[in-house]
């Protein structure tokens, strides 16, 4: 099992432009998230689903969209980037263990850099 | 803001040492704690997690201490190695919604020999 990959895994871009991250799964897992990593700031949840074709915002959702067509995949979109987003981008997914437990398996990151 | 506080930012520890790291959190409908650890270039990876009905989880080194009263929990790494050297994270999640996970804002270890 490959788990949680992502691509690209690195990426530069100029202001205004666009791009799609690209996150899969192969341990059929429901719940797939994307969070954002920047210093001293910790993990910020971007935006979340529950399942194919639902999605929901965390707490940072603004510039961003995701799509999830395919239970595997979970896309992040940025369609006009602004120095702000440049962060380290991580995928990760997880199954309900019951009784709320939530463990995530966490994808090897994006590190994206917008000038 | 942050749901879940985190300190120290960085700490240093020599070789067969105790680390501990403290977290403490406002909302009382958490009742899952995990803590992640994450190496230079890694993604985080679940270390070992509570629940609120127990006080204490002991995982070989690793060790979470819960005070429900305070909303304080802590992890301590007991004879810490240098291949302990890396970021842990606490965090938090409640049984409602998604389970999302609230994450605390890192601290660095690094472990001398």
């Amino acid at each position: 099992n490959a788990g949680v990959t992502q691509t690209p895994k690195f990426r530069v871009l100029k202001t205004g432009q666009s791009m799609t991250l690209l996150c899969a799964q192969d341990m059929n897992h429901e719940y797939m998230y994307w969070y954002r990593q920047d210093p001293g700031m910790g993990l910020r949840l971007i935006h979340y689903s529950v399942g194919e074709g639902t999605t929901a915002k965390g707490e940072v959702p603004d510039g961003y969209n995701v799509s999830r067509l395919k239970k595997q995949n979970f896309l992040l979109g940025l369609e006009s980037a602004a120095p702000s987003q440049t962060s380290v981008y991580f995928c990760a997914s997880s199954y309900l263990q019951g009784q709320g437990y939530n463990e995530q398996f966490f994808g090897p990151g994006t590190r994206l850099t917008v000038l | 803001q942050q749901q879940v506080k985190q300190s120290p930012q960085s700490l240093i520890v020599q070789k067969g040492g105790i680390s501990i790291i403290n977290c403490a959190y406002e909302n009382t409908a958490f009742d899952y704690f995990p803590w992640y650890q994450q190496f230079p270039g890694k993604g985080p990876a679940l270390l070992i997690a509570i629940r609120p009905d127990v006080s204490e989880k002991k995982e070989g080194r690793f060790t979470i201490s819960f005070n429900k009263s305070a909303k304080q929990f802590s992890l301590h790494i007991m004879d810490s190695q240098p291949g302990d050297s890396a970021t842990y994270f606490c965090a938090a999640s409640m049984k409602t919604g998604a389970n999302n996970l609230f994450f605390g804002t890192g601290t660095r270890l690094t472990v001398i020999p």
